[in-house]
């Protein structure tokens, strides 16, 4: 069974910085591109970055380029989200996904995300 | 760009049929999607990937009552035997060089 583990989230202020970690078990992580999706409250689901199953592509959001990093490690089976210059209309809750190739295609397991705060 | 197009609600009774529609953009006509359902308070759930022929694979464990199809630049999801426990959002998604999602459709049970 494919489950996916998000940490990290919590309260931060406008400005300041949280990495996401996105524990992977359940199935070969290296071969499967992984992405993150958020949802702000009372909205819908919006698309964050995504990255390849061998990490050497990666691809954002026009509203978090140049300010989030998408990464993984293949040998520990995470993925990562580091968050940079924190803005109050990224208060989200942060769902890691897994998806049903070597890159962007159907999501097709969800983790059960990670809440983000931003706020002074 | 891709954009992808969905009615904002829609309802029908217990035990009926619905049918959602999920519309892609001018020059996209032949991308697959997939669907996701998230219940209240709940995270997403995959439901299943539509391709441009109108076939459709449902994910793990999602009963054959849900089922796609497609016509044109339109891929529908349709839920038969509606149950109390399908009263949720659907998002359609679909990929490029990134994720694209629509805007959602809230379903509602009568």
């Amino acid at each position: 069974e494919v489950q996916l583990l998000e940490s990290g989230g919590g309260f931060v202020q406008p400005g300041g910085s949280l990495r996401l970690s996105c524990g992977a078990s359940g199935l070969t992580f290296s071969s499967f591109a992984m992405t993150w999706v958020r949802q702000a409250p009372g909205k819908g689901l919006e698309w964050v970055s995504g990255i390849r199953h061998s990490g050497t592509d990666t691809y954002y959001a026009a509203s978090v380029k140049g300010r989030f990093t998408i990464s993984r490690d293949n040998s520990k089976n995470t993925l990562y989200l580091q968050m940079n210059s924190l803005r109050a209309e990224d208060t989200a809750i942060y769902y890691c996904a897994k998806v049903d190739a070597i890159t962007m295609a159907n999501i097709d397991y969800w983790g059960q995300g990670t809440l983000v705060t931003v706020s002074s | 760009q891709i954009v992808l197009t969905q009615s904002p609600s829609a309802s029908a009774s217990l035990g009926a049929s619905v049918k959602l529609t999920c519309t892609l953009s001018s020059g996209h006509s032949n991308y697959a999607i997939a669907w996701h359902q998230q219940q209240p308070e709940k995270g997403p759930r995959y439901l299943m990937k539509v391709n441009s022929d109108g076939s459709h694979t449902n994910g793990d464990g999602i009963p054959d009552r849900f089922s796609g199809s497609s016509s044109g630049a339109e891929r529908h999801l349709t839920i038969s035997s509606l149950q109390s426990e399908d009263e949720a959002d659907y998002y359609c998604q679909t990929w490029g060089a990134g994720v694209v999602f629509g805007g959602g459709t809230k379903l509602t049970v009568l």
